[in-house]
């Protein structure tokens, strides 16, 4: 099974002031395609899931301009760049891949 | 922006059986992969199961494999999920999600299955 591993798994963050939260997969996410099968999703408290970064770096519909994720190699990386209230919650990277999909642990992310 | 609305959850003994059901509010869904996705209380994402748009590839995480048959009536626009002998670790909110991974992914609000005597 691809592993995906997180860090850090606990963020506490200023309002206004930037976040970033990485994700290393245990190998490459590349399909012969092109497309990296990877995503970045939130878990607000109380909600579903949705999804924030799809196929490696591809902001999602309706997702601020703010949020914003990029992949080197096997790492791949979510920036927040300017913290608000309403992004507390968990964040999950997940590969798509191959079956099992993996998701990362979670990372908490709680405002100061 | 399409709506996934599960139901068929509930509380049920080990040993038994549920039928968990998810319609999609939009027109295309013949057109996309469909996933379970549990999430057992106060824990992480798993994924559960998927099923290409006519049902010829279908995949299950290992937990589930012979105990869990996933299948689709696209006619109705319905995902399930037929879950036999139910464990104590299948207790989870289970979520349907459309295009995991792609740009039309889509949760569902999920529906919690808990199994307990």
């Amino acid at each position: 099974d691809i592993v995906m591993t997180q860090s850090p798994l606990s963020l506490s963050v200023t309002p206004g002031e930037p976040a970033s939260i990485s994700c290393r997969s245990s190998q490459s996410l590349l399909h012969r395609n092109g497309d990296t099968f990877f995503a970045w999703y939130l878990q607000k408290p109380g909600q579903s899931p949705q999804v924030l970064i799809y196929l490696g770096s591809n902001r999602a519909s309706g997702v601020p301009d703010r949020f914003s994720g990029s992949v080197s190699g096997t790492d791949f990386t979510l920036k927040i760049s300017r913290v608000e209230a309403e992004d507390v919650g968990v964040y999950y990277c997940m590969q798509g891949l191959q079956t099992p999909y993996t998701f990362g642990q979670g990372t908490k992310l709680e405002i100061k | 922006e399409a709506q996934l609305v599960e139901s068929g959850g509930g509380l049920v003994e080990p040993g038994g059986s549920l039928r968990l059901s998810c319609v999609v509010s939009e027109l295309t869904f013949s057109s996309y992969w469909m996933h379970w996705v549990r999430q057992a209380p106060g824990k992480g994402l798993v994924w559960v199961s998927r099923m290409d748009t006519v049902g010829s590839v279908i995949d299950y995480a290992d937990s589930v494999r012979g105990r869990f048959t996933i299948s689709r009536d696209n006619a109705r626009r319905t995902l399930f999920l037929q879950m036999n002998s139910l464990r104590a670790e299948d207790t989870a909110v289970y979520y349907c999600v459309r295009d995991l991974v792609g740009r039309r992914d889509s949760w569902g609000q999920g529906t919690l299955v808990t199994v307990s005597s």
